[in-house]
């Protein structure tokens, strides 16, 4: 099955920094990878997500690449704030349409 | 608010004992999961139903099942709860299979 490793596990930076997420997967098949945001004591809510036939995208703040030769995702968040503060799940799921598989998350700290 | 519905929020109980946690999906979503976050840690997937039947199952201990019901709702049921079974249990929903699917608040249980 899926294996998704993340790194770092905690990450902190100055409020204005960016800060940068780095995910790889196993799976060759997996062609679609959503990111999570989990606010502490709060559920995870889905931020941005990419499909194997993109190789970036951008939601304001916010950015993933893909390279799917190397099988690793990032995610890259410019600007930093303090609300940004929160653990972050990548993810990955093959084209068989099967269950998401989560990295082990990153604790940022933006710190103000 | 995800749409996505569990109670109850919270569950206090003895090791030994059963409970049941039960899931409403999002409106015209066919498939739930199902999954667990111990204390720090990331998001352990425990088993996941389509329309019914059962999709795929994660590291689901035998004293937990689960199942969905004709109107897509969906209850996990722990048995001979131990200490070690204190979490948050989280309950997801998405349209079809492979999806970010949208995640309910919860349901955290402290077994004592």
């Amino acid at each position: 099955g899926e294996n998704v490793e993340q790194h770092p596990s905690t990450l902190s930076v100055q409020e204005g920094d960016s800060a940068v997420i780095k995910c790889t997967y196993s799976d060759s098949a997996s062609n679609y990878f959503p990111w999570y945001k989990q606010e502490l004591g709060k559920r995870p809510q889905l931020i941005i997500d990419i499909r194997s036939n993109v190789g970036e995208k951008k939601d304001q703040r916010i950015a993933v690449t893909l390279n799917k030769t190397a099988k690793h995702f990032s995610l890259h968040i410019t600007e930093t704030q303090p609300e940004d503060s929160a653990v972050y799940f990548c993810a990955a799921t093959p084209n068989a349409g099967n269950m998401l598989t989560f990295g082990g998350g990153t604790r940022l700290m933006v710190k103000p | 608010d995800s749409g996505v519905t569990q109670t109850p929020k919270h569950l206090i109980t003895a090791t030994g004992q059963r409970v049941t946690l039960r899931c409403s999906p999002r409106s015209g979503d066919l498939s739930v999961y199902w999954y667990q976050q111990s204390l720090d840690q990331g998001l352990q997937f425990l088993i996941q139903y389509y329309n019914g039947e059962e999709r795929a199952k994660g590291n689901i201990l035998e004293r937990f099942s689960a199942q969905q019901f004709p109107d897509l709702h969906s209850e996990l049921n722990l048995s001979s709860l131990e200490l070690g079974d204190s979490a948050l249990y989280f309950c997801a929903s998405s349209v079809t299979p492979g999806e970010a699917p949208a995640f309910g608040s919860g349901t955290r249980l402290t077994v004592v």
